[in-house]
């Protein structure tokens, strides 16, 4: 149980195009849904928190315009990447709050990596 | 403020070799959690284990056991007898938010490469 997935893994793109990533909760709902941002080699930072039918809660220094943050079902959050520049490219993970056992658990999907051109 | 610390930045053991990695807390709350997420080289996080503030009972899982001591603030993490398929990044993360906000704070994390 407690599976998160991500679409896509990888993409490539140009500069100046916007991008979709998804993050399903496959086998439960999730009504709060967070998104990081991982530099190589570095630690997780926590960029939005997406709650089921509001707005997301961005953390300072994240710029909402660019990061836009939809959940509109409670198995589904998407980050569209608006106006991709190569400073945007990395690796973006998601994670679901688990809602049965631990219900203060964060389960992760496997990321999707963005390289922006 | 939370704070984690994972000062091993990077560690190389032998296999079979046991290897402990450290994580030191801070937070002022009374209620708080601690997590391990494993990172292999695939990227996606896998989660270990939760703990809550309020049990200090250590615990074991197979080649993995925790030790969480409340007295020095940390929560070290042992494997025992390591393998090539436990060379990752580990993460130690805290959770101590009264708000409700389930705001996962993550150390730095430390890599660990087991060789064969």
């Amino acid at each position: 149980g407690a599976v998160v997935s991500q679409h896509p893994s990888w993409v490539i793109c140009k500069s100046g195009t916007s991008v979709k990533i998804e993050c399903r909760s496959l086998d439960f709902q999730a009504t709060t849904m967070f998104w990081y941002r991982q530099f190589p080699k570095q630690s997780l930072m926590l960029m939005a928190t997406s709650n089921e039918g509001s707005k997301a809660t961005y953390e300072q220094g994240v710029e909402k315009d660019k990061f836009l943050i939809n959940h509109a079902s409670l198995t589904l959050s998407t980050l569209t990447v608006t106006s991709a520049h190569p400073e945007d490219s990395s690796f973006y993970i998601c994670s679901a709050l688990g809602t049965s056992t631990f219900t203060d658990t964060q389960y992760f999907g496997p990321g999707t990596r963005l390289t922006v051109l | 403020a939370q704070k984690v610390t994972q000062a091993q930045t990077e560690i190389s053991v032998v296999e079979k070799e046991d290897v402990t990695l450290d994580c030191v807390y801070e937070t002022r709350d009374t209620t708080y959690y601690l997590f391990w997420y494993k990172q292999p080289p695939s990227g996606e996080l896998v989660f270990l284990i939760r703990r809550n503030s309020f049990d200090e009972q250590n615990e074991i899982s197979g080649r993995y056991s925790w030790n969480f001591q409340k007295s020095t603030s940390s929560f070290n993490f042992t494997i025992t007898a390591s393998q090539v398929v436990d060379s990752a990044v580990y993460f130690c993360a805290l959770i101590a938010d009264q708000t409700g906000a389930n705001n996962l704070f993550f150390g730095t994390g430390t890599r660990l490469t087991v060789i064969p």
